[in-house]
C-alpha cells in the first residue's frame, strides 16, 4: 500500500544534542510537510517542500532545518534541541497541481523526548 | 483570515449514543473541508472530506455535510463505539495557499 513512513517512531535525545527525524513516502506526491504537535493540540506547520522549493513558516525557529534529497525522502533536523522541542513530529504529503491541492496524508509521527 | 472553530471537549458519551461534533469556518473562496482523527499515540488519519457546497463526506459510519449557507461541517455518527475514542480535528484547505487551517481538536471519550 502507498503510504507515508516515519522513522523512528520514538526518539530520545539529550538537551542540545542534534537529532534527525526522517520521512519517506511511496505516494509520489510533490509536496511534503513537517508539523509539530504538542499534547493533542492542532498541528503546527513548520515548513514544506513543493518539489525542491523550500517554504519556511515565518515563526519556525532557526533551530529547525529540513532537507529533501529526492521526491521520496524528507528530513527534519533539530540542531540544538531544547526541552520545549519535545513533541510529536508529523510528516505529511499531498499532490499540488495547477490551481488545486489534494488531501494531505500523514505518517504515524515521531515522538521526540528531550532529556 | 481563514479560521476553523470546533466545539470544545472532551465530549463524553455512552456506547451506541448519537454523536455530533460542531465545526464552523470562516474562509474566502471555496475551501475544501476535512475531518481528521487521531487515536492515542498515533498520527492523523483522514476520516472524510468534502470539496464543494452540499457535498457529503462519509467513512466508517461518520458523515459531514459541507453547508455553505451556515459555513459549517459538523461531524455526525449514529451509534458510537468505544473504539471511536480519539481526538477529532476539523480543517479547511485555504484557497490562497492550500495550507490546512486547523480547528483546536475535540477529544471524544466513549464509555462502555
Amino acid at each position: 500500500d502507498a503510504m507515508v513512513i516515519q522513522n523512528p517512531r520514538y526518539q530520545v535525545t539529550q538537551f542540545g544534542k542534534p537529532v534527525t527525524l526522517s520521512c519517506s513516502q511511496t505516494l509520489n506526491h510533490n509536496v511534503m510537510y513537517w508539523y509539530q504537535q504538542k499534547s493533542s493540540q492542532a498541528p503546527k506547520l513548520l515548513f514544506h517542500y513543493y518539489d525542491k522549493d523550500f517554504n519556511n513558516e515565518a515563526d519556525t525557529p532557526d533551530n529547525f532545518q529540513s532537507r529533501r534529497p529526492n521526491t521520496s525522502f524528507c528530513f527534519l533536523d533539530i540542531r540544538s534541541p531544547g526541552l520545549g522541542d519535545a513533541a510529536m513530529y508529523l510528516c505529511a504529503t499531498s499532490r499540488l497541481t495547477s490551481g488545486s491541492t489534494d488531501t494531505q496524508y500523514f505518517g504515524p509521527g515521531t515522538r521526540l523526548t528531550v532529556l | 483570515g481563514d479560521s476553523v472553530t470546533q466545539m470544545e471537549g472532551p465530549v463524553t458519551l455512552s456506547e451506541e449514543a448519537f454523536l455530533t461534533i460542531n465545526c464552523t469556518y470562516t474562509a474566502t473562496g471555496y475551501p475544501s473541508l476535512f475531518w481528521y482523527v487521531q487515536y492515542p499515540g498515533e498520527g492523523l488519519q483522514l476520516l472524510l472530506k468534502a470539496t464543494k457546497a452540499d457535498d457529503k463526506g462519509s467513512n466508517k459510519g461518520f458523515e459531514a455535510t459541507y453547508r455553505k449557507e451556515t459555513t459549517s461541517f459538523h461531524l455526525e455518527k449514529g451509534s458510537v463505539q468505544v473504539s471511536d475514542s480519539a481526538v477529532y480535528f476539523c480543517a479547511l484547505s485555504a484557497s490562497s495557499n492550500y495550507q490546512l487551517i486547523w480547528g483546536a481538536g475535540t477529544k471524544l471519550i466513549i464509555k462502555p
